[in-house]
């Protein structure tokens, strides 16, 4: 079965602190790889890559791609309590196969 | 708001039961996905229908079905149904697929809760 392996599994971090997430996959017909946030309700797009070292940023959002090493991570600058949420990385081949997310705590 | 919409929001159902969850893709979708999502298991993906006709399958139960009408909403069938299948079941729509790697993108649902009493 394709894996997407997400860590850390849970981060609590304070207002103003930056936040690293990763995900790593299997490259198995690899087509792209999308991050997406979860707010206790639906997943909400939040990037999607297809390229080795291009940056795709939004705001104090940015998520970047290796392929050679089979990996993503997204950062978060500047945290805010309204970026606690859950953040899933999902590979997309024949079909879309998440990761099990990393739960992110802002604390004011 | 995705534009992509589920009814109904809640189903409270017991075992045994039959229940039928409905989504409407966004304007110009012609994929749907359906996805499964407990606490355990995190979102799995269960099964994608393209332009009317089944186009993968993922973890699905033999119990379940589903089915894409000509208006392009579709329908996930979910019979038998046991404690285990309470969890939060997602539509997701995408225009693709196609070779263009960015109708990989899917716009997700508000989901439907199922609590199988």
């Amino acid at each position: 079965e394709d894996k997407v392996v997400q860590s850390p599994l849970s981060l609590v971090v304070h207002e103003g602190d930056t936040v690293t997430l990763n995900c790593s996959y299997e490259v198995t017909n690899f087509r792209s790889l999308l991050w997406y946030k979860q707010e206790k309700k639906a997943p909400t797009f939040l990037f999607m890559l297809t390229s080795s070292g291009i940056e795709k940023k939004s705001g104090r959002l940015s998520s970047i791609l290796d392929k050679k090493e089979l990996f993503s991570i997204l950062n978060i600058t500047a945290t805010q309590t309204g970026d606690s949420a859950v953040y899933l990385c999902g590979r997309s081949a024949r079909q879309l196969t998440f990761g099990s997310g990393t739960q992110l705590t802002v604390l004011p | 708001d995705s534009g992509v919409t589920q009814t109904p929001k809640h189903l409270i159902t017991a075992t045994g039961q039959r229940v039928t969850l409905r989504c409407s893709p966004r304007s110009g979708d012609l994929s749907v996905y359906w996805y499964q999502q407990s606490l355990d298991q995190g979102l799995q993906f269960l099964i994608q229908y393209y332009n009317g006709e089944e186009r993968a399958k993922g973890n699905i139960l033999e119990r379940f079905s589903a089915q894409q009408f000509p208006d392009l909403h579709s329908e996930l069938n979910l019979s038998s149904l046991e404690l285990g299948d309470s969890a939060l079941y997602f539509c997701a729509s995408s225009v693709g697929p196609s070779s263009d790697v960015s109708t990989d993108t899917q716009y997700f649902g508000p989901g439907t809760r199922l609590t199988v009493l």
